[in-house]
């Protein structure tokens, strides 16, 4: 069965500062990854996607997230956030063969102050 | 719509009684999933339909859920004798084939006193 685990439930970080959401995943199988983002008040979003190729993939509002087999992570990062990036994020997986349902981490929220 | 649309956004319910909850998803998707997001959770899958099949409802907890798809469109989520644990968030993603974006309703609050 596969897992996935966000290392912190909770990410608090000044505005214009780098940082990274930390997501490990378990699977016996080939995955495929997944950032969601929840905003306040609104449905999950994609945020971005591994499928194949490139093991670094970014989102159009500048985050980014490297697939690292060796390691099975997929961590999100963002080398400056803005307030605007306050908001739950979800690391997913689900595998080649599945019928698409996604299996969620725990979501961690990100928290940027002024 | 332009989006997935969930009805109730919120419904209250006593324990025991029936409810269903509707989910329309975008026009043209064939893949629809409902989700069970608990507080501080991710979301948990509960299943999976393709066309008016349930391909997939491993993630049904027990038999008191139950979700219909007549039309291969709009889908209904049935719960029977209600629990005060089945109170969460349900959520209906649509997608237009698999591996493609899931695109997510906001949901419907369900509380059970």
């Amino acid at each position: 069965a596969q897992s996935v685990t966000q290392l912190d439930s909770q990410v608090p970080v000044f505005e214009e500062a780098p940082v990274e959401l930390r997501c490990n995943y378990s699977s016996s199988v080939s995955v495929y990854l997944f950032w969601y983002v929840q905003y306040p008040n609104q449905g999950l979003q994609l945020l971005l996607k591994y499928l194949s190729g490139s093991t670094l993939v970014e989102s159009i509002n500048g985050f980014e997230a490297e697939f690292n087999k060796s390691q099975t992570s997929f961590h999100l990062r963002k080398p400056s956030v803005h307030i605007s990036d306050t908001a739950e994020y979800f690391c997913a997986v689900t595998i080649s063969s599945n019928t698409g349902k996604l299996i969620f981490g725990q979501g961690t929220t990100l928290q940027v102050k002024p | 719509g332009a989006g997935v649309s969930q009805t109730p956004s919120n419904k209250v319910t006593e324990k025991g009684k029936y409810v269903e909850l509707r989910c329309d998803p975008i026009s043209g998707h064939t893949a629809l999933y409902w989700y069970r997001q608990s507080l501080g959770q991710g979301p948990e899958f509960l299943i999976y339909f393709q066309g008016t099949g349930a391909a997939d409802d491993s993630g049904l907890p027990n038999d008191r859920f139950f979700a219909v798809r007549p039309e291969g469109s709009v889908s209904t989520l049935k719960i029977q004798r209600t629990e005060r644990g089945d109170s969460a968030v349900y959520l209906c993603a649509s997608s237009p084939g698999m591996l493609t974006e899931a695109f997510f309703g906001q949901g419907t609050r369900l509380t059970v006193v």
